[in-house]
């Protein structure tokens, strides 16, 4: 079982819909962190969570610490945020472990 | 633009060859973070420094090193190189040692023939 398990993996949407990627993780964390990766394989960061909740425009990045998940939410997506999104835990001692990615399609 | 400078873009190499790859921080950034992302094994985290001291390391072969030097930048060496090296090399850097936000580098995109 993956440290860090993303779902879905493949999500499909149409522009202005509000979109949900989740992030569940099975060890002790520091912080927790929100990745977009372009095709053409640039990474921005996102947020970075260690509790709570925080957004920045249309984003909105939560976590429940004792759960073991985050939420990504999109409000009304837009083309533009066509791209892979990546959930990354940074473990006790400065390893930071990924998830595979969800891989988002907004077509207009 | 994120700061976060790397080279080369692209590098292509025959196998058993050494490669260096080169990363220049943020301003003011002192950790340095180094990963891989291949089609198989996605992202992995390969080794960080601060200040210039190793200070956690990843899934890193023996055949790859790397070091940061007193003006912050850092410098991935990997040798003997195989055709499964071939991968984006990301680094990333961060103000502090044990958290921040992580500011990524367009990475440097490694084939091996």
């Amino acid at each position: 079982k993956n440290e860090v398990e993303q779902s879905p993996q493949n999500l499909t949407a149409q522009e202005g819909e509000f979109i949900t990627i989740n992030c569940s993780y099975s060890v002790g964390i520091s912080a927790l962190h929100w990745l977009q990766q372009h095709p053409g394989g640039g990474i921005v960061s996102l947020f970075m969570l260690s509790s709570g909740k925080k957004k920045h425009g249309r984003l909105i990045a939560t976590i429940n610490i004792q759960e073991k998940h985050s939420s990504l939410h999109i409000t009304a997506s837009d083309p533009r945020d066509s791209a892979v999104y990546i959930c990354a835990v940074m473990e006790y001692g400065n390893k930071l472990v990924f998830g595979a990615g969800t891989i988002l399609r907004v077509k207009s | 633009d994120s700061g976060v400078t790397q080279t080369p873009k692209h590098l292509i190499t025959a196998t058993g060859q050494r490669v260096t790859l080169r990363c220049s921080p943020r301003s003011g950034d002192l950790s340095v973070y180094w990963y891989q992302q291949s089609l198989d094994q996605g992202l992995q985290f390969l080794i960080q420094y601060y200040n210039g001291e190793e200070r956690a390391k990843g899934n890193i072969l023996e055949r790859f090193s790397a070091q940061q030097f007193p003006d912050l930048h850092s410098e991935l060496n990997l040798s003997s190189l195989e055709l499964g090296d071939s991968a984006l090399y990301f680094c990333a850097s961060s103000a502090w040692d044990t958290t921040g936000e992580l500011f990524f580098g367009e990475g440097s995109r490694l084939t091996v023939l």
